[in-house]
């Protein structure tokens, strides 16, 4: 069974820095790419960034380039996110989700529980 | 950005019911559409992926239809379990973007 299970949220002021991580289990890691989606308090979803199997490959949203990077550990079996220069806009529950492919196709076919980042003074 | 327009934004219906949601892109996605299920506190759950193919496990009460960029969302015989949002995505072009959302209530 596919899971995938979040941690590193919590709460940090504007400007500070956060790291997600997302352990993965039941498939072959390194086979798929991973995103990153996030999901502001009683909005809707956002697609925040994406990284291919090998870990070569990296894609960010507008509204955090520069700002967040993904990585992946293939031994760890672990996706990462770094959130730096945070925003009170960050604020949201982040979900880490596998793609059904190796290249970062953009279907997401099983999703994590989600972590909640909140960003405040 | 490919803008993905939900209608309706909320919709209240009865146990039993069959009920339609479209999603409308700002230009054609090529087939490139998936419809997720989130239910209140939960993750997303995937259901149908290039528009009309079910994903595994999701039952057949579920259906997709609609090409280029105009695409709907079938649900029939609501059960409880059903009232939930609704997402349509699209995986066409970078960046990934989703409708706002749908919301079933029970009526």
């Amino acid at each position: 069974e596919v899971q995938l299970v979040e941690s590193g949220g919590g709460l940090v002021q504007p400007g500070g820095s956060l790291r997600l991580s997302c352990a993965a289990s039941g498939f072959t890691f390194s086979s798929y790419a991973m995103s990153w989606v996030r999901q502001a308090p009683g909005k809707g979803l956002e697609w925040v960034s994406g990284i291919s199997g090998s870990g070569d490959s990296t894609y960010y949203a507008d509204s955090v380039r520069g700002r967040f990077t993904i990585s992946r550990d293939k031994p760890k079996n672990t996706l990462y996110l770094q959130m730096n220069s945070l925003r009170v806009e960050d604020t949201a529950i982040y979900y880490c989700a596998k793609d059904s492919r190796t290249y970062s196709y953009g279907l997401f076919d099983c999703w994590g529980q989600g972590i909640l980042v909140t960003v405040s003074s | 950005d490919v803008q993905m327009t939900q209608s309706p934004s909320s919709l209240s219906a009865s146990v039993g019911d069959r009920v339609t949601i479209t999603c409308r892109a700002s230009r054609g996605v090529n087939n490139y559409l998936a419809w997720f299920q989130q239910r209140p506190g939960k993750a997303p759950k995937s259901l149908i992926y290039a528009a009309s193919n079910l994903q595994s496990g999701v039952p057949s009460k579920f259906s997709g239809s609609g090409s280029g960029a105009d695409f709907s969302l079938t649900i029939t015989s609501l059960q409880p379990e059903d009232f939930a949002t609704y997402y349509c995505q699209q995986y066409n072009t970078y960046p990934w973007t989703f409708g706002q959302g749908t919301k079933v209530e029970i009526k």
